[in-house]
Parts: C-alpha cells; sequence; structure tokens
C-alpha cells in the first residue's frame, strides 16, 4: 500500500528565515510526486510534479527535490503570503486511473 | 478560463439523511476525481470518473457514491449520513485518466452532519 508522511506537522517561521519540509513516501513504483499548496477554506493549488530521482524545480521562493525515497520542498526568504498548508501527494505506477495518496501536510506559518 | 466548481460550497444535514454534491470539471476536462479532507484524516481518494465510468475506487462504505454525465460533469452522494462523514469533500479535474499531470482541485463543498 502507498504511504506518504510528511514533517514537520507545523512550522513557524520568521519572514526570510528558510526552511525545509520533508515528504518520506513508499510506492511501488513512482509514475509521479506532487506537491500542492492549500490555504484555508480552500481546494490545494498546484505547485510541482516531480518524476524521477535527482529532478529538482522551482518557483518564485520555492524549490522541489526528489530522491528514490523522499522529497523536500525548500522555502527560501519566506514571506507571510507564504503561509499555508503544503501538501505532498504520490501516485503509482501501477495505478488504474488518476488516484493520489496524500501525506498529512505541513502548516507553515511565516511571521513577518 | 473557468476552473473546476463545486456546488454547494457549504451543507448541513441531519444524520441518516442523504446528500447530492455537484462538481463541474474545467472544459475539456474529461477526468474527475473526488476526495474526503478532514482534520483526522488528511486528504483521502474516493473515486475517479472518466466518460461516464468508474476508474478506480478508494476504501469507503458503499454509502459513498457517484455518477459522471455526458458533459464530464460529476456528482457524488452519500447515503445514510453518519457524523464521521462530516468534511471538506474536493474535486479534482484532468484532461485524461492514468496520467501524472494536470490536476485542478475545486474549492470543495464542506458538509456538516449534525
Amino acid at each position: 500500500e502507498d504511504q506518504v508522511t510528511q514533517s514537520p506537522e507545523a512550522l513557524r517561521l520568521q519572514e526570510g528565515e528558510s526552511s525545509s519540509l520533508n515528504c518520506s513516501y513508499t510506492v511501488s513504483g513512482l509514475r509521479g510526486l506532487f506537491w500542492y499548496r492549500q490555504d484555508p477554506g480552500k481546494g490545494p493549488e498546484f505547485l510541482f510534479t516531480l518524476y524521477s530521482a535527482g529532478e529538482e524545480k522551482e518557483k518564485e521562493r520555492l524549490k522541489a527535490t526528489l530522491t528514490k525515497k523522499e522529497s523536500f520542498l525548500h522555502i527560501t526568504a519566506p514571506k507571510p503570503e507564504d503561509s499555508a498548508t503544503y501538501l505532498c501527494a504520490v501516485q503509482a505506477l501501477g495505478a488504474a486511473g488518476n488516484k493520489l495518496t496524500f501525506g498529512g501536510g505541513t502548516r507553515v506559518l511565516v511571521k513577518p | 478560463k473557468a476552473g473546476v466548481t463545486q456546488t454547494p460550497r457549504y451543507l448541513i444535514k441531519t444524520r441518516g439523511q442523504q446528500v447530492t454534491l455537484s462538481c463541474s470539471p474545467i472544459s475539456g476536462h474529461r477526468s474527475v476525481s473526488w476526495y474526503q479532507q478532514t482534520p483526522g484524516q488528511g486528504l483521502q481518494f474516493l473515486f475517479e470518473y472518466f466518460s461516464e465510468t468508474q476508474r478506480n475506487k478508494g476504501n469507503f462504505p458503499g454509502r459513498f457514491s457517484g455518477r459522471q454525465f455526458s458533459n464530464s460533469r460529476s456528482e457524488m452522494n452519500v447515503s445514510t449520513l453518519e457524523l464521521g462523514d462530516s468534511a471538506l469533500y474536493l474535486c479534482a479535474s484532468s484532461l485524461r485518466t492514468g496520467h501524472s499531470y494536470g490536476y485542478t482541485f475545486g474549492s470543495g463543498t464542506r458538509l456538516t452532519v449534525v
């Protein structure tokens, strides 16, 4: 069974204080690893998809990396508007359809 | 370009009742997936529909069902509601099925069972 574990559960940062979020996963074969951002009362907003170990993707202050067992989301010099819950999900190669298995998320609060 | 539209946004139901939630995907998207999000269990996959056929189903009881219409709009139904069904129900649409890109989520329907 596919499993995704995210750590830490919550993160409080000062504005400008860089940090990393971890996503550990177990999947029979990885079709894709996804990062989403979710604001309170809203649906998840797509950030990145990573496909193979060694891959990296960047978007503004966010950078996602992937190894064979985990992914990291690095937040560089965060701003208060980066406060959100960040969700990691995997899709297995053998999965029928578009099923995503999500981790529990990391709640990030960036204080000015 | 309109996003994924879920209606209603909020719903309050009584135990034992049934409820129907609606999801209109992005124009041209043929796959609709449904997820349940709760504080304790996080986001859990319910089922996916593509071209009016259920492609995959999560580990939920038979009280949870869905369907998709020829215009790709989807509905999910929960019968005999329980207090534990209180959750944010999210749908995600995608152009195709069995691939790993282009999932867009709606804002969800917040269901409260009292």
